[in-house]
């Protein structure tokens, strides 16, 4: 299974992005990048996932890197609310089986 | 749509007891997942479902069992509870399209073994 780093925690100002960086230079071809959050113990939260191209949603963008070994999650204007733990993954397949492994994530904590 | 539903929410045993936790999506998904995570860190695999009548180990199954009972529902059991199972329990679901998979998580359910 592919591994991801992450940093243990980061700061930014509210209303500022937020940028959380990720590498996983072990990827394979075909395995999607998962971003994932979580606040407090809640269940953890989809934010947006890719393969190659970069995406973007209501929530986030994802860059991810022409070599795919890293990438990027972008919140773009930060709030309180983003407050939490947020996990890159990796997601391996076997056989008919697909299976995300968490990494301890990077704690964001937004501040006024 | 409730989505990823779990039973109970909170639970305290004793060393030795059984229980069985419970899950259930309603998204007619066929993959369904047990996690469990410890303090401070990220979560752990302990079965998983690829689809209705198979299951198979991940990453922590000991003192696990599991049943997937239909496509709808996916049990966790705890034969005989230990201090080391306290932690908080995650199910989840997921769908694939062209080889894409979209996950979903329940809210967790909190074991105290004492």
């Amino acid at each position: 299974d592919a591994k991801t780093t992450q940093p243990t925690s980061m700061d930014c100002a509210e209303g500022r992005a937020a940028n959380l960086p990720c590498n996983h230079s072990t990827i394979s071809g075909n395995e999607y990048v998962y971003w994932y959050r979580q606040i407090h113990s809640q269940g953890p939260q989809y934010i947006i996932h890719g393969l190659k191209n970069n995406e973007t949603n209501e929530m986030a963008s994802l860059i991810i890197t022409e070599d795919r070994k890293s990438s990027t999650l972008i919140l773009p204007h930060a709030t309180l609310r983003d407050t939490a733990v947020y996990y890159c993954i990796v997601r391996s397949q076997t056989g008919t089986a697909s299976k995300l492994t968490f990494g301890t994530g990077t704690r964001l904590q937004v501040t006024l | 749509n409730a989505g990823v539903t779990q039973t109970p929410k909170f639970q305290v045993l004793k060393t030795g007891q059984s229980m069985t936790l419970q899950c259930a999506q309603d998204m007619n998904h066929n993959s369904m997942y047990w996690y469990r995570q410890d303090p401070g860190m990220g979560l752990r695999l302990i079965y998983y479902s690829a689809s209705e009548g198979t299951t198979d180990k991940g990453e922590v199954p000991n003192g696990y069992n599991v049943s997937r009972l239909n496509k709808r529902e996916f049990s966790l059991r705890l034969e005989s509870a230990a201090p080391s199972q306290t932690s908080v329990y995650f199910c989840a679901s997921s769908f694939e399209v062209g080889g894409d998979y979209g996950y979903t998580f329940g809210s967790g359910t909190r074991l105290t073994v004492v």
